[in-house]
């Protein structure tokens, strides 16, 4: 079975600050990765998916996430952050070979940004 | 291009009572669906998913079932709501076993 450690449960920053959400999964197998955004009372968007090729992904907004295979993980970056980033985050893995289209999410970072 | 679609928005239940909730996906076939729960501090739950009409997976034993249909209808239904079952309930879609996409919700109260 897979797992998604989302390292910080909230992260404030302030304005214009760069800011880094952490995920780290889990897995016996090769695995997709994704970054989903969910603002108040809304369903969940996806920021970034990673299936193959270059390990650093640009996705909306201007974040982007590299995946790191060796250390298992697939962090969340933006350089300069708005009021208007603030949401939750959520990363998740599913198994390439695994289930069709089974993802694994983690538990949810919730980001503030600060005027 | 594709869309999916949940009603109600937002729904408040006495204990005991049935549920019915509906997601319709648009501009694709066959997809993959699924219903997450998600309660307060809690992430999200995957409560089933169907790969086909009338094909329904579960992942947590609860007072809850699914049914599927028609190929982009998916149901999600209770005889007899209890408190726990309150949260905020998402439908999703994929095709090709990659990434998601997600409706826009249920608010569930349960009183």
């Amino acid at each position: 079975a897979q797992s998604v450690t989302q390292l910080d449960s909230q992260v404030p920053v302030f304005e214009e600050a760069p800011v880094e959400l952490r995920c780290n999964y889990s897995s016996s197998v090769s695995v997709y990765l994704f970054w989903y955004v969910q603002y108040p009372n809304q369903g969940l968007q996806l920021l970034l998916k990673y299936l193959s090729g270059s390990t650093l992904v640009k996705g909306i907004n201007g974040f982007e996430a590299e995946f790191n295979k060796s250390q298992t993980s697939f962090h969340l970056r933006k350089p300069s952050v708005h009021i208007s980033d603030t949401a939750e985050y959520f990363c998740a893995v599913s198994e390439i070979r695994g289930t069709l289209g089974r993802l694994y999410f983690g538990r949810g970072t919730q980001l503030t940004v600060w005027p | 291009s594709q869309t999916i679609h949940q009603w109600p928005a937002t729904l408040v239940q006495p204990v005991g009572s049935p549920l019915s909730l509906e997601c319709t996906v648009e501009g694709t076939s066959n997809p993959n669906l699924y219903w997450y729960r998600q309660a307060a501090g809690r992430g999200l739950q995957l409560l089933f998913y169907s790969v086909g009409i009338g094909q329904i997976s579960s992942e947590v034993p609860q007072n809850l079932s699914a049914s599927r249909p028609q190929d982009r209808q998916f149901i999600l239904s209770s005889k007899k709501l209890l408190l726990s079952d309150s949260g905020f309930y998402l439908c999703a879609w994929s095709v090709g076993g990659n990434e998601q996409y997600f409706g826009p919700g249920t608010r569930l109260t349960v009183t």
